[in-house]
């Protein structure tokens, strides 16, 4: 079946710093593959997505480029704020219609921006 | 406040009792999902209604487990005789109907059930 994987953590950066957050998937067909966050004592909320491969999905800063030759949906940000400071998930669905359209989600990752 | 909601946010039961949750979707949602979040994990898809009627169901949802949508409104999940595997935070999403075009999920803050 349909599996995300994401790099393990926690993450602690310093403010300003690069990010980067690995996502691999694997999955049949043509998913799409979304980032999702959740702030300290928030629900889970949609930072950005790409329906199809070679788009770039943005928001807030953060980006994700959908690779399909290399399976891959990395998300990144130039320059981290405290505010950043969230658990971060990686997901996909197989299409965009009824069922198919549940998330696959992967596990996780702690990210802990530091002043 | 006009996103999902859920009730109770917090519920400790023992281990072999029956516990029933609630979710409000965004009312104009036609589309909703329950999800199950161990510690550690991203959540899993437990099972997807279109309005009123129920789509899909995960393995995970065993037959101790069940949810309805009466009147394709606010959606119950109960679980019957529950076991301590059960803790988990259970979570709900809302989200359009099919329009052709990505529908984006919107989640509420779940309920986080702790079996003794």
């Amino acid at each position: 079946g349909d599996s995300v994987t994401q790099m393990e953590g926690p993450v602690t950066l310093s403010e300003e710093a690069f990010l980067t957050i690995n996502c691999t998937y694997t999955a049949t067909g043509y998913p799409s593959l979304f980032w999702y966050v959740q702030y300290p004592g928030e629900g889970l909320q949609l930072l950005l997505k790409a329906t199809k491969a070679d788009d770039k999905g943005s928001n807030k800063g953060f980006e994700a480029t959908y690779r399909k030759e290399t399976t891959s949906f990395h998300l990144e940000k130039g320059s981290v704020q405290v505010s950043d400071s969230a658990v971060y998930f990686c997901a996909l669905s197989q299409g965009l219609t009824g069922a198919n359209s549940k998330l696959t989600f992967g596990k996780g990752i702690t990210l802990s921006v530091r002043p | 406040d006009t996103g999902v909601s859920q009730n109770p946010r917090h519920k400790i039961t023992k281990r072999g009792q029956n516990v029933t949750f609630r979710c409000d979707p965004i009312s104009e949602h036609n589309r909703l999902y329950w999800y199950r979040q161990t510690l550690g994990q991203g959540p899993e898809f437990l099972t997807y209604f279109q309005n009123e009627a129920q789509l899909e169901k995960s393995r995970l949802l065993s037959d101790r487990f069940s949810a309805e949508r009466p009147k394709g409104s606010f959606s119950t999940l109960e679980i019957q005789r529950t076991e301590q595997g059960d803790s988990a935070m259970y979570l709900c999403a809302s989200s359009l109907g099919d329009r052709g075009e990505y529908n984006e999920q919107f989640f509420g803050p779940g309920t986080r059930l702790t079996v003794l």
